[in-house]
């Protein structure tokens, strides 16, 4: 099984600023196979990115994602209020388990 | 519209067994990867196991034996059977859409609001 690793646990930034997640793979994957998705409290995540660097339909272009092999990035250029939440990484695995990251917490600062 | 909407959880004793139904509306559940996907109290996201193409399917090691994903295509519905259940199957259980094609994974792009289960004495 793929293990992914969230970083940091926790982000402290204010609104406007630049936000940069860290997922990292426990070996290496199709940048094809990687999704970000945004959770906030009480509510279902939403799919921010699939293929690493797509963004999903409807999701602003604040947000974009990149990287490769095993190290993969989620940025959200200038935060806007609504986008303190958690995000999650998450890899498709095909005939083997997918799985997701521990999550980044994005809080306000 | 295109969404899907769980049902059966609730509250059960450990070693008993559940049935959670996810019934989607606006696609095909054969044409997509049908996956529940679960969180514990106050924890993370855990992927529990997938469907796709009517009968392959795929666990992550903590379901694996004691849960099966299922689809009734005549209902459009996914169901995941949950046996042997233990206190820490406690979470709320999510249905949700995944894409792939041509080498590309298009994400769960489309979730239900999940339904809760517990399991206590």
């Amino acid at each position: 099984e793929i293990v992914l690793t969230q970083s940091p646990g926790t982000l402290s930034l204010s609104p406007g600023e630049r936000a940069t997640l860290s997922c990292r793979a426990s070996q290496s994957i199709s940048s094809t196979y990687l999704a970000w998705y945004q959770q906030k409290p009480g509510q279902a995540p939403r799919l921010l990115i699939y293929g690493a660097s797509n963004r999903a339909t409807g999701i602003p272009d604040r947000f974009s994602g990149s990287g490769s092999g095993t190290d993969f990035t989620l940025t959200i250029s200038r935060l806007d209020p609504e986008d303190f939440a958690v995000y999650y990484c998450q890899q498709y695995g095909g005939s083997r388990p997918w799985s997701f990251g521990q999550g980044t917490k994005v809080e306000i600062k | 519209e295109v969404q899907v909407v769980e049902s059966g959880g609730g509250l059960i004793q450990p070693g008993e067994s559940l049935r959670l139904s996810c019934a989607a509306s606006g696609f095909t559940v054969i044409s997509n990867h049908m996956s529940w996907v679960r969180q514990a109290p106050g924890k993370g996201l855990e992927w529990v196991s997938v469907i796709y193409g009517g009968d392959t399917t795929y666990y992550a090691d903590s379901a694996k034996g004691r849960f099966t994903i299922s689809s009734d295509n005549s209902k459009n519905t996914v169901f995941l059977q949950m046996n042997s259940l233990r206190a820490e199957d406690t979470a709320v259980y999510y249905c949700a859409r995944a894409g792939f094609a041509s080498g590309l994974y298009y994400g769960m792009d489309v979730w239900g609001r999940g339904t809760t289960v517990t399991v206590s004495s």
